[in-house]
């Protein structure tokens, strides 16, 4: 089945480090691929997204390539922001449905 | 811009109680989505709408029933609530997608209704 792998939190990082926020998927064809994030308090948004493999997603700084050799879709910015501080989803949607499977989240801390 | 709104941030109910969950979008999106979110479990899908009165079960739907009379409006029916429904309820939208079209529609979300069952 589909499923989404994501590494557990939470991330604790100083302002101006990087990062970078694992994600692994299984799927079968060719799903799309998101990151969302939440801040405190809201529902998710939309962070980034990648079509098709070797597709680079890209927003606010962060970026996420589609890696289909590997099943991935790793998170990476190269300098967080204490405003960063949330949680990441990444998520799948399989071709051809509505849905959307997401990971369990990463909760990232950034520390002035 | 879309909006999702919810029509309670907050919500404290009792064991037994019927609960409504109101969902509105403002974007004429046809498809509508119940989730919940627990910690260490991310988002599980409840049900989903992809039409007026259409409506599908999601991966937990026990417990739960889903309203659609108009497109703009999608409500999370608890019948009897029970502690283990304590959860934030999020509610998303988004157009509906053709398939194998090369167009990829992200879910907007709403900011969530906490509920808790006592």
């Amino acid at each position: 089945g589909n499923s989404v792998t994501q590494m557990e939190g939470p991330v604790t990082l100083s302002e101006e480090a990087f990062l970078t926020i694992n994600c692994t998927y299984t799927a079968t064809g060719y799903p799309s691929l998101f990151w969302y994030v939440q801040y405190p308090g809201e529902g998710l948004q939309l962070l980034l997204k990648a079509t098709k493999a070797d597709d680079k997603g890209s927003n606010k700084g962060f970026e996420a390539t589609y890696r289909k050799e590997t099943t991935s879709f790793h998170l990476e910015k190269g300098s967080v922001q204490v405003s960063d501080s949330a949680v990441y989803f990444c998520a799948l949607s399989p071709s051809g449905t509505y849905k959307y499977i997401f990971g369990t989240g990463t909760r990232l801390k950034v520390l002035a | 811009d879309v909006k999702v709104t919810q029509s309670s941030r907050y919500l404290v109910k009792r064991t037994g109680e019927k609960v409504f969950l109101e969902c509105v979008q403002d974007m004429d999106h046809e498809n509508m989505f119940w989730y919940r979110q627990d910690p260490g479990l991310g988002l599980r899908l409840i049900y989903f709408s992809y039409d007026v009165k259409m409506k599908e079960k999601g991966d937990i739907p026990e417990g739960y029933s889903v309203s659609r009379e108009k497109k703009e409006r999608f409500s999370l029916i608890l019948e009897s609530a029970s502690t283990n429904q304590t959860s934030m309820y999020l509610c998303a939208s988004s157009p509906s997608r053709l398939l194998r079209a090369t167009h990829v529609y992200e879910q907007y979300f709403g900011p969530g209704t906490r509920l808790t069952v006592t």
